[in-house]
């Protein structure tokens, strides 16, 4: 199958600090991409839908100046948590979604942040 | 928007036994279910979907079903073995909307 991957698979920062996640897709090119947060013992909670090009759609609830995405290219997305708290700290995941096989989408292995 | 809701939370069984987890929805116009496995600190994988022209599909052990009338559809596991523990996730529609997830555990 497609081959997502994400960078840095973990990430630890002080207070304050900015953390910037990438999700590349290897070898298919991904119209859309999915960022997710998931803390521990607990489902994916979907935080936005960014298309290559256009301005990212967060879900309810999501500061989108806090977590800025940007989806330059169809093979790129990075997602930046801005003045990171501790409260932050979670499993961030994208997932992308083939722009040639409808429907299906692929999920990076997950980057752990931790903020101090 | 969508909304997904997955039983049971948690489930046990027995080395060679079946499994089954359910989910259920509520938007109509959902038209592909997919099922991901979740393995400790890993991102989900794909291990079946199916799309809404479609009642059934089996993937070796693995097969899931679709009733688009009762808005459900279900993963089986079959002859259920350690390596399959993990936590399982359903979705519905393109949007990705997951259900809370399935923690199996399969003791030998």
């Amino acid at each position: 199958g497609a081959v997502v991957s994400q960078h840095p698979s973990w990430v630890i920062c002080k207070s304050g600090t900015s953390v910037k996640i990438e999700c590349r897709s290897l070898d298919f090119q991904a119209t859309t991409m999915f960022w997710y947060r998931q803390f521990p013992k607990q489902s994916l909670m979907l935080m936005a839908t960014s298309n290559e090009g256009s301005k990212a759609t967060y879900e309810q609830g999501v500061e989108k100046d806090k977590f800025l995405i940007n989806h330059a290219s169809l093979t790129l997305s990075t997602l930046t948590v801005t003045s990171a708290h501790p409260e932050d700290s979670s499993f961030y995941i994208c997932s992308a979604r083939s722009s040639e096989v409808y429907n299906e989408q692929f999920f990076g292995p997950g980057t752990r942040l931790t903020v101090l | 928007g969508e909304n997904v809701e997955q039983h049971p939370s948690t489930l046990s069984v027995q080395e060679g036994d079946s499994a089954v987890i359910k989910c259920t929805y509520s938007d109509s116009a959902s038209n592909y279910f997919p099922w991901y496995k979740q393995e400790l600190g890993k991102g989900p994988q794909l291990i079946i979907d199916i799309r809404s022209n479609v009642g059934e599909k089996k993937d070796q052990r693995i097969a899931v079903t679709l009733n688009k009338t009762a808005k459900h559809f279900s993963l089986h596991i079959t002859e259920t073995q350690p390596e399959d523990s993990a936590v399982y996730f359903c979705a519905a529609r393109y949007d990705m909307r997951f259900g809370a997830g399935t923690r199996l555990t399969v003791k030998p």
